[in-house]
């Protein structure tokens, strides 16, 4: 089975502050992982995805991930927060082994203070 | 434009009454997802289809049923609204399952009394 924690379910930080929103996952076989952001009323983006290739990956609105096996982890980073990173972000998993559906975590709320 | 189109997007439903939500897709995706939110749980798997005319059970399935006739729609039925159905739905596609990322639609917002 495979499932994902995301610790801390509200991150407030100042912009211009680095943003790090974290995710540990676990799974029996060579996982895929993604980052999605929802914001207010709307439905989930796909921020950047892990599949096996690089470890460090990079997605849209400067934000990045690393996957570490050793530590079973996929946290989020972003340098420096702009107010319009406020939104709620998914860590997801799947098996690499086969095209299953994307097990979700329970969500991040960012809020980025002026 | 392209996309996930979901109908309705608000709903208010007596227990015991029945609705059906609809999702359509013009992205020519092969798998379709109905997933549902709550705060504090995140996204949950109600059914899934890997292509027209299957479907799979997720995660929390019971009290739901789902239709997928044309590639291009899913729809969710549910036979006997429970308060416990109160919850945000949304569909999602994907051209060639998780690996490929999912396109989600803007969600269904529905209160059972």
């Amino acid at each position: 089975a495979q499932s994902v924690t995301q610790l801390g379910s509200h991150v407030s930080v100042s912009e211009g502050a680095l943003v790090l929103l974290r995710c540990n996952y676990s799974s029996s076989v060579p996982p895929y992982l993604f980052w999605y952001v929802q914001y207010p009323n709307q439905g989930l983006q796909l921020l950047l995805k892990y599949t096996s290739a690089a470890t460090l990956v990079k997605g849209i609105n400067g934000f990045e991930a690393e996957f570490k096996k050793s530590e079973t982890s996929f946290h989020l980073t972003k340098p420096s927060a702009h107010m319009s990173d406020a939104a709620e972000y998914f860590c997801a998993v799947s098996e690499a082994a086969g095209r299953r559906a994307l097990t979700f975590g329970s969500g991040t709320r960012l809020q980025v203070q002026p | 434009n392209a996309g996930v189109t979901q109908t309705p997007k608000f709903r208010v439903l007596k227990t015991g009454q029945s609705m059906t939500l609809l999702c359509a897709q013009d992205m020519n995706h092969e798998y379709m997802y109905w997933y549902r939110q709550d705060p504090g749980m995140g996204l949950r798997l109600i059914h899934y289809s890997v292509g027209e005319g299957t479907t799979a059970k997720g995660e929390v399935p019971d009290g739901y049923n789902v239709s997928r006739l044309k590639k291009q729609n899913f729809l969710l039925g549910l036979e006997s609204a429970a308060p416990s159905q109160t919850s945000v739905y949304f569909c999602a596609s994907s051209y060639g399952g998780s690996l490929t990322g999912y396109t989600f639609g803007s969600g269904t917002r529905l209160t059972v009394v």
